[in-house]
């Protein structure tokens, strides 16, 4: 069974701040996924990643797949309030190409 | 386009009682999937169609059925609801197995 590990669970920090998030998994994924969850509301899809070694950047986050499509990371530069939220790492893997989720990260950005 | 529809947006159900949760999609996406999502576990998957009449079990499908009559619409009927199975239901289309998930607003089940 494949697994993806998340971490940290929860980060609580100031404005202005920058934060990763890692996604890790001892399987290799042909495809990994990041999502932003606000309360109420359904995951919505920030960005996938293919080829190991890609870097995709959007505005503030930056998102590396690993050289071995096993692990994966978000970085945000200067966060702010309103990247407060869910974040959820999902991967593609050989399991009839179902995604595979992480646990999220719970992410609070202060003022 | 609507998206991906889900209703009821709220519902509590005693021990024992059954009911059916509805998802619609109207991008004519062949794959579609139902979560819950529990503190600190993700989205686990419980059912998915990867068309119109054809279904299979996820991670967690005790307790839980589906259909796939159309393209279209894919309910989810708990049999006899537990406690175990409160928690927030989400329903998500994608054009193909391992592809962007487009996720409804979320059901929110409480079982007393």
């Amino acid at each position: 069974t494949q697994l993806l590990e998340q971490s940290p669970q929860f980060l609580s920090i100031q404005e202005g701040e920058n934060l990763t998030v890692y996604c890790n998994s001892s399987s290799v994924f042909s495809s990994l996924q990041w999502y932003r969850q606000e309360p109420g509301e359904g995951p919505v899809l920030l960005v996938t990643v293919v080829t190991g070694g890609e870097v995709k950047k959007l505005k503030r986050l930056t998102f590396q797949f690993g050289d071995a499509r096993k692990d994966s990371s978000l970085h945000i530069t200067a966060a702010q309030p309103g990247d407060t939220g869910l974040y959820l790492c999902a991967g593609a893997g050989n399991q009839g190409g179902k995604l595979i989720f992480g646990q999220g990260t719970e992410l609070s950005v202060k003022p | 386009n609507a998206g991906v529809t889900q209703t009821p947006k709220f519902q509590v159900l005693k021990t024992g009682q059954s009911m059916t949760l509805q998802c619609a999609q109207d991008m004519n996406h062949e794959y579609m999937s139902w979560y819950r999502q529990d503190p600190g576990m993700g989205l686990r998957l419980i059912h998915y169609s990867v068309g119109a009449g054809i279904t299979d079990q996820g991670e967690v499908p005790n307790g839980y059925n589906v259909s796939r009559s159309t393209t279209e619409d894919f309910p989810l009927r708990l049999l006899s609801a537990a406690p175990s199975q409160t928690s927030v239901y989400f329903c998500a289309s994608s054009p193909d197995r391992g592809g962007r998930r487009y996720f409804g607003p979320g059901t929110r089940l409480t079982v007393l």
